[in-house]
């Protein structure tokens, strides 16, 4: 199948500070991208979808301001949490959607872990 | 809105089968995704079901009613590694096709 790369895997920051995650496909092109987050022992929630080249569609009750999401390019989407705090604490996973011939199938990332101390 | 429930928790034996279910009730349906998650690892797919019946894929199947909203995940012949979050997601349609998660089933395999 098809693999989506994110970067970085971990990250520990400060409360106050701003962490940028990118969401990579690495053998196909994505116009779309969708960015989830998931607390302990919980399913994924979907935040926002990423579309390239315009403004990302975000889910009721997601802070478009705090979550920043840039689609510049069509195997390329960032997830930017502005003045994390702790309760921003999570696993936030990106997903690609395959558009190909015959397909139309979602592939995920293998997650970041964000803490904010 | 849009409502998956899933069991929160189930257990079985090593070798035996299991089966965990899946209700829906949302705005559109354009097809219903399991996925299998492993704790701190993203989701790997399972199976897609978009027609009524049964799709067969080695140990695992998965079953869909378009009428009921109603989906379950079989597995068989359970492993150990088999221990995982189960994951029931639909796609309600519309241009993007995103998909909504349920809450997930943590299944426990036990020897």
């Amino acid at each position: 199948g098809a693999v989506v790369s994110q970067h970085p895997s971990r990250v520990i920051c400060k409360s106050g500070t701003s962490v940028k995650i990118e969401c990579r496909s690495l053998d196909f092109q994505a116009t779309t991208m969708f960015w989830y987050r998931q607390f302990p022992k919980q399913s994924l929630m979907l935040m926002a979808t990423s579309n390239e080249g315009s403004k990302a569609t975000y889910e009721q009750g997601v802070e478009k301001d705090k979550f920043l999401i840039n689609h510049a390019s069509l195997t390329l989407s960032t997830l930017t949490v502005t003045s994390a705090h702790p309760e921003d604490s999570s696993f936030y996973i990106c997903s690609a959607r395959d558009l190909g011939q015959n397909t139309d199938t979602q592939y995920f990332g293998p997650g970041t872990r964000l803490t904010v101390l | 809105g849009q409502n998956i429930d899933q069991p929160t928790e189930m257990t079985a034996t090593e070798g035996a089968i299991v089966q965990i279910n899946c209700t829906y009730q949302t705005s559109g349906f354009n097809g219903l995704f399991w996925y299998q998650q492993h704790a701190g690892e993203a989701p790997t797919f399972l199976s897609y079901n978009v027609l009524d019946g049964l799709e067969e894929k080695g140990r695992f199947s998965s079953f869909l009613s378009r009428s009921k909203g109603y989906s379950y995940l079989l597995l068989k012949e359970l492993q150990m590694k088999d221990s995982a979050s189960y994951l029931c997601a639909v796609q309600p349609g519309g241009a993007t096709n995103k998909l909504i998660f349920g809450t997930g089933t943590l299944l426990a395999v036990q020897p």
